[in-house]
Formats: C-alpha cells, sequence, structure tokens
C-alpha cells in the first residue's frame, strides 16, 4: 500500500458526459501528479501540482481540468467525454517539488469507461 | 524533448534465471534521475528502484540492479533469480532533475513472462 488513495476505482459512463476523480496524497505529500494510461498513448503525464499550484502540465486535454484543495488533496474533472478517454487514471504524490528524495508514489489508479 | 524507449515489448525468463530488460533515453540535461517501476496484472504501479544521474554506483535493491550507462544514454534493468511474482509490465521512467516539476516520463513498457 503506497498510502496513495483515489476515488471511485472503476467508473462507468456515457459519452458527452463530466466525471470527477479523487486523489488523497500520502500524509505529508504537498505533490500531486496525475497520469493517463491507455492502449494507444501508453503512460502519460497530465498535470502537476504543488501545494495548491499548478505546476506543470503535459498533455492535457482542453477538456480536463484539475485542482488541488487546501486539505491537499486533489482532483481532475474530465468533460465532454469521448470514447478515446477509456483510460487508467493514476495520482502519484511526493514530499516536495522536484527534490533528490522526491520519488513517485502511485495510487491504484481510476479505471474509467467511456461507453 | 526527453524521450524513453524500451525495444522490447516482451521478454521471458525461467524462473531462478536472470533477465535483463533494456531502456534508452534522450536528454541534453546532466541532471536527472531514472526509475524502473513494475505494473503487475493488479495494475498498481510500484517503484522497483531508482537511479541519481550523477551517482556513477550502479543502484541495487536486493535482486533488482541496473547497468547505468551515461554516455549511452542507457539504463538496463538486471532481475535476477527471476520469481513467479515478477510476472509484469515493466516502466523505465525519467525525472529531469533540474527543474520545478517531478513529472516522469515513460518508455512503453516491457512485458515479462516468468515461466515455471
Amino acid at each position: 500500500d503506497s498510502g496513495v488513495t483515489q476515488t471511485p476505482k472503476h467508473l462507468i459512463t456515457a459519452t458527452g458526459q463530466r466525471v470527477t476523480l479523487r486523489c488523497s496524497p500520502r500524509s505529508g505529500d504537498l505533490s500531486v501528479y496525475w497520469y493517463q494510461q491507455s492502449l494507444d498513448q501508453g503512460l502519460q503525464f497530465l498535470i502537476h501540482y504543488y501545494n495548491g499550484e499548478e505546476r506543470a502540465k503535459g498533455n492535457i486535454l482542453e477538456r480536463f481540468s484539475a485542482q488541488q484543495f487546501p486539505d491537499l488533496h486533489s482532483e481532475l474533472n474530465l468533460s465532454s467525454l469521448e470514447l478515446g478517454d477509456s483510460a487508467l487514471y493514476f495520482c502519484a504524490s511526493t514530499l516536495g517539488l522536484a527534490g533528490v528524495t522526491d520519488t513517485q508514489y502511485f495510487g491504484p489508479g481510476t479505471r474509467l469507461t467511456v461507453l | 524533448a526527453q524521450t524513453v524507449t524500451q525495444s522490447q515489448p516482451e521478454m521471458s525468463v525461467q524462473e531462478a534465471e536472470t533477465v535483463t530488460l533494456s531502456c534508452t533515453y534522450d536528454t541534453s540535461e546532466s541532471d536527472y534521475y531514472l526509475f524502473w517501476y513494475k505494473q503487475p496484472p493488479s495494475r498498481q504501479m510500484i517503484l522497483v528502484i531508482r537511479q541519481e544521474a550523477y551517482k556513477q554506483q550502479n543502484a541495487t535493491e536486493n535482486r533488482f540492479s541496473v547497468n547505468f550507462q551515461k554516455a549511452a544514454k542507457s539504463f538496463s534493468l538486471k532481475i535476477s533469480d527471476s520469481q513467479l511474482g515478477d510476472a509484469a509490465m515493466y516502466f523505465c521512467a525519467y525525472r529531469p532533475g533540474s527543474s520545478n516539476t517531478g513529472k516522469l516520463i515513460f518508455g512503453q513498457g516491457t512485458t515479462l513472462q516468468v515461466k515455471p
């Protein structure tokens, strides 16, 4: 158990809908990273938050947005869902920003299926 | 842009034998970190081993060790005394060192089969 929790574990929804994925980092960790794992794109970095502020963006679609709250949990919002958004979404957390000891520990992921 | 390449989509090894998974990367930076993550059928991403680019000594974690060749930009993972529980997909990952983000850039993954 990495100490990172994600809810829900599975999500099935229809095209055009909007969903919210939630991540709680390990106790004390300030950074949260979101990744998408799909069959055709592999594992891709989406976005990084540190202590409530956005720090880096990767290949994140405009239909997707994220935020990190004062209690440090993070939410990834996916809207106007398309079939191609079906994927496993991971979050990972680290204590700091990008320090020597900042190894990312991953949550169990949320499996999103868009029908 | 940095890229990570794993050229072996699938590998297999006999139980108790040794196997090496390959990874190459491309970067113009001198300061960075490299990782191997394991993803078993449960889909959980598990850290196997990490290497700091400024360290010449190869990292070792029990039966797992790396061969880090900085000039060649190569970072292979050796699994000794392979066990059935080692069967999984393995991802090589790169993390920039001098940056305000620790985002990981992953390779495509190598599926390892362990035969009894």
